[in-house]
């Protein structure tokens, strides 16, 4: 199975800042990299699809990059209803397989 | 709008079983495969696994590979997860999401979620 890590797993920031969460996997996947935003006691949200494409909807403030095993996920300009927990998944092989969630907080 | 509404909480007892609903609306059921991902309290979430819309073909993850059934009923458009042998690690909220199994596919509407709560 196809490993994901997140790091950092949380983060305290402030509103306005500039943010970037890193999703390591543990083969290639080349671009099959999704990015899920979840609130407390709701259901995940698509965010970003194939590493770079935001959907319909979202923020321009969020943005997607890289390749192969490494990607990020940042957030420009910090605003209060982003503090939330993201996740990435791969979507290259089966299982798909989520990071383990990166938790963002008010400082 | 395509909307995946799922069935209420459950309550259950160890060894018993538990079958959840997702009732699809707002698009072409049979056009898209749905997913079912669980969350344990406090903790991240866990792809179960996919079942096709269109031909019924599914794909479980060998944890859950001897306990879980999942089927989809075209005239309702309904997807449903069947978990059997329930244990306590069972307790979790559990997920339908829509998506192919296709290189590059993604969960693109969730369903509310349903509580599975296993308790003695």
């Amino acid at each position: 199975d196809i490993q994901m890590t997140q790091s950092p797993s949380s983060l305290s920031a402030s509103v306005g800042d500039r943010v970037t969460i890193t999703c390591r996997a543990s083969q290639t996947i080349r671009g099959s990299l999704n990015w899920y935003q979840q609130k407390p006691g709701e259901a995940p949200k698509l965010l970003i699809s194939t590493t770079s494409t935001l959907q319909s909807g979202a923020p321009s403030r969020f943005s997607g990059s890289g390749s192969d095993t490494e990607f990020t996920l940042t957030i420009s300009s910090l605003q209060p209803e982003d503090f939330a927990t993201y996740y990435c998944q791969q979507s290259y092989k089966t299982p798909r397989t989520f990071g383990q969630g990166t938790r963002l907080e008010i400082k | 709008q395509v909307q995946l509404v799922q069935s209420g909480v459950e309550v259950k007892k160890p060894g018993a079983s538990v079958k959840v609903s997702c009732k699809a609306t707002g698009y072409s059921f049979t056009n898209y495969g749905i997913s079912w991902v669980r969350q344990a309290p406090g903790q991240g979430l866990e792809w179960m696994g996919w079942i096709s819309a269109y031909n019924h073909n599914t794909e479980y993850i060998q944890k859950f590979q001897d306990r879980v059934t999942m089927t989809t009923e075209t005239s309702t458009t309904t997807a449903y997860m069947e978990l059997r042998s329930l244990t306590f690690d069972d307790t979790a909220m559990y997920y339908c999401a829509r998506g192919e199994l296709a290189v590059g596919d993604n969960f693109d509407y969730w369903g509310q979620g349903t509580l599975v709560t296993v308790s003695s």
